[in-house]
């Protein structure tokens, strides 16, 4: 069966620092990797995903993340937060021949000062 | 606009009466799904569908039913809901052979 393990529940960070939010996961397939956030009081959106190809996969908002098979990573990057990206993130995995299933890590909540 | 409607978004009930969440989408996608999200535990699945009358159970099934008689609505049923039950609920859509998944607002239920 596959999980996620999103390590930091919580991450602080001041305004035009970097971040990395940390993913790992386990599967005994091959899988597709996503990153979705959610802001306050609203539904979830892509942030971005990797199928194949590249490893390193940019998405929207300069969000970034790199695919390390070896380490079962999927760690999502930023070099410099806003405000506006306080919000929650989750790490997502589907197997490759069954998509309809997606599962989720248990969010790291972001969270910006100013 | 393109969107995933759900209704209503608050909801306030007690064991055991029996209640519909409806969601509604309006991009001819052929996948739909429902999601639970609670506190540390992230997002579940309960239940999708892969096109009209087409489901299958999701991770936690248990407690809930749906049916998928028209491609852009997937109702979820909680026909006798319980306290366990309170929870922030997603539905999302998708093409059936793409990946990324449209969520919903959510709906927030409290069962007492």
């Amino acid at each position: 069966a596959q999980s996620v393990t999103q390590l930091d529940s919580q991450v602080p960070v001041f305004e035009e620092a970097p971040v990395e939010l940390r993913c790992n996961y386990s599967s005994s397939v091959s899988v597709y990797l996503f990153w979705y956030v959610q802001y306050p009081n609203q539904g979830l959106q892509l942030l971005l995903k990797y199928l194949s190809g590249s490893t390193l996969v940019k998405g929207i908002n300069g969000f970034e993340a790199e695919f390390n098979k070896s380490q079962t990573s999927f760690h999502l990057r930023k070099p410099s937060v806003h405000i506006s990206d306080t919000a929650e993130y989750f790490c997502a995995v589907s197997d490759r021949d069954n998509t309809d299933k997606l599962i989720f890590g248990t969010g790291t909540r972001l969270q910006v000062f100013p | 606009e393109a969107q995933v409607t759900q209704n209503p978004r608050y909801l306030i009930t007690v064991t055991g009466k029996k209640l519909t969440v409806t969601c509604s989408q309006n991009m001819n996608h052929e996948y739909m799904s429902w999601y639970r999200q609670d506190p540390g535990l992230g997002l579940r699945q309960i239940y999708y569908s892969m096109n009209v009358e087409v489901t299958d159970k999701g991770d936690v099934p248990e407690g809930y039913k749906v049916s998928r008689k028209e491609k852009r609505n997937f109702p979820l049923i909680l026909e006798s809901p319980s306290p366990n039950q309170t929870s922030l609920y997603f539905c999302a859509s998708r093409p059936g052979q793409t990946y990324e998944q449209y969520f919903g607002p959510g709906t927030r239920l409290t069962v007492t």
